[in-house]
């Protein structure tokens, strides 16, 4: 298995600012995902982290938004941006093993916008 | 685009009672997926289904995975308070990518 950490845990930040949120993992991944979870609601895909190559975003996400990096097979960053009270949301990151197909989350970041 | 549903929203039961959720695809799915969310926690991988018809079993647990491969059930035998939490599948119609249900919110009333 493997063992996901996400920077940081929660914050509270001002409309019309960025947020960048980090995650670690203890090893090389191929598959990084990155995930909205509103409150109370389901897990909404937001992008598929490449590692080398551009994000690949689900419909209703856009790189302009939700710039993602994934600068090698352990870590990527997601940037929640020019935020709106909207965007207010638990996000996590998850990694995926082609072989194993079971996804591992962080722990998540709970970010409020006031 | 591909939805997929589960009912109930919310199930409230005695401890000791069974439980069950469903999960329903429009598509006909590749694999499906169980995750359990305790509350203040993130999504914990329960179990895969790939088989049409397939039947899996963990201790309390049974799962099951439709004949046309559309829909999918999570049974709970005797629940404790243990087993508090949302119960979402997670489906996909062979990508790698996964589409996850509603979720079905359980309460275990001591």
């Amino acid at each position: 298995s493997a063992v996901i950490s996400q920077k940081p845990s929660r914050d509270i930040c001002q409309r019309g600012t960025s947020l960048t949120i980090q995650c670690q993992v203890d090893s090389q991944v191929t598959m990084m995902f990155w995930y909205r979870q509103q409150p109370g609601q389901s897990l909404t895909l937001i992008a598929t982290a490449n590692q080398g190559s551009e994000a690949t975003y689900e419909s209703g996400f856009v790189i302009d938004k939700f710039p993602i990096s994934r600068p090698n097979l352990t870590f990527s960053t997601l940037t929640v941006s020019n935020m709106s009270p909207e965007d207010s949301s638990i996000y996590l990151c998850s990694v995926g093993d082609l072989l194993v197909d079971e996804q591992f989350f962080g722990p998540g970041t709970r970010l409020t916008v006031l | 685009g591909q939805q997929v549903m589960q009912i109930p929203q919310y199930q409230h039961v005695q401890e000791g009672e069974d439980f069950t959720t469903y999960c329903n695809s429009s598509t006909t799915l590749s694999n499906i997926q169980w995750y359990k969310q305790r509350p203040g926690g993130h999504p914990v991988f329960l179990i895969q289904l790939v088989k049409s018809g397939e039947v899996k079993k963990q201790k309390r647990l049974t799962f099951q995975f439709g004949e046309a491969k559309k829909n999918s059930s999570l049974h709970i035998t005797a629940t404790q308070t243990t087993d508090v939490g949302t119960y979402f599948c997670a489906a996909t119609s062979g990508t790698y990518k996964y589409i996850f249900g509603t979720g079905t919110r359980l309460k275990v009333l001591a």
